[in-house]
């Protein structure tokens, strides 16, 4: 089985500062990780991935997310927040050595608001 | 460049009625999804499909039915619906894993707001 958790609803910023979004994920081999966004009345936009190597992995908009096996976490990060950053965030994971490839298990989403 | 396409964006329905939700897509993906978003739940898959020809359940599949019409198409079908489909509903694409490719991310269409009264 796999599984995502964002353990925070809602996350709010000052524009200028650091932004942190959790995941932390559960698979039983190695895992594919994934970080959407979803900003009003659309659909998910893919940010960024993680398959294999470095575990700092860069994506669009200026997002990065750290792969830390050991503690089993993929929290996506932006080193100064803009207030168009404000939108839903989603974690996805699917698990390597799955019987179905195909599958996405989706975290619950995080809000984030950036105030200017 | 058009990518995933939804049709209709809103739609209000009496319980009961049947309706389907159309999707398209235009990068030539063998793989189609169908999902749902509810409040605090995520997405959770409906019904996918790994290539053309072939449907197999996601994890919320009851009270629905697919049909991959083609390679572009893959249509989703409330036969009768119910109150607890009220949801919006998100179509995707993705390559397909017989390309070596399965660690591709999955591109969504804009979704269709779906009331049941």
């Amino acid at each position: 089985a796999q599984s995502v958790a964002q353990p925070e609803d809602q996350v709010n910023v000052a524009e200028g500062n650091p932004l942190t979004v959790k995941c932390t994920y559960s698979v039983s081999g190695n895992p594919y990780l994934f970080w959407y966004v979803q900003y009003p009345n659309r659909g998910l936009q893919f940010l960024l991935k993680y398959i294999t190597g470095d575990n700092l992995v860069k994506g669009s908009y200026g997002f990065e997310a750290e792969f830390n096996k050991s503690q089993t976490s993929f929290h996506l990060k932006k080193p100064s927040a803009l207030v168009s950053d404000s939108a839903l965030y989603f974690c996805a994971v699917r698990d390597i050595r799955g019987r179905d490839d195909y599958k996405l298990s989706f975290g619950a989403g995080t809000t984030v608001t950036v105030r200017a | 460049n058009a990518g995933v396409t939804q049709t209709p964006k809103f739609q209000v329905l009496k319980t009961g009625q049947s309706m389907t939700l159309q999707c398209a897509q235009d990068m030539n993906h063998n793989s189609m999804y169908w999902y749902r978003q509810d409040p605090g739940m995520g997405l959770r898959l409906i019904y996918y499909s790994a290539s053309e020809g072939t449907t197999d359940k996601g994890e919320v599949p009851n009270g629905y039915n697919v049909s991959r019409l083609n390679k572009r198409e893959f249509s989703l079908r409330l036969e009768s619906a119910a109150p607890s489909q009220t949801s919006v509903y998100f179509c995707a694409s993705s390559e397909a894993r017989n390309r070596g490719r399965v660690n591709q991310p999955q591109h969504f269409g804009d979704g269709t707001r779906l009331s049941i009264l």
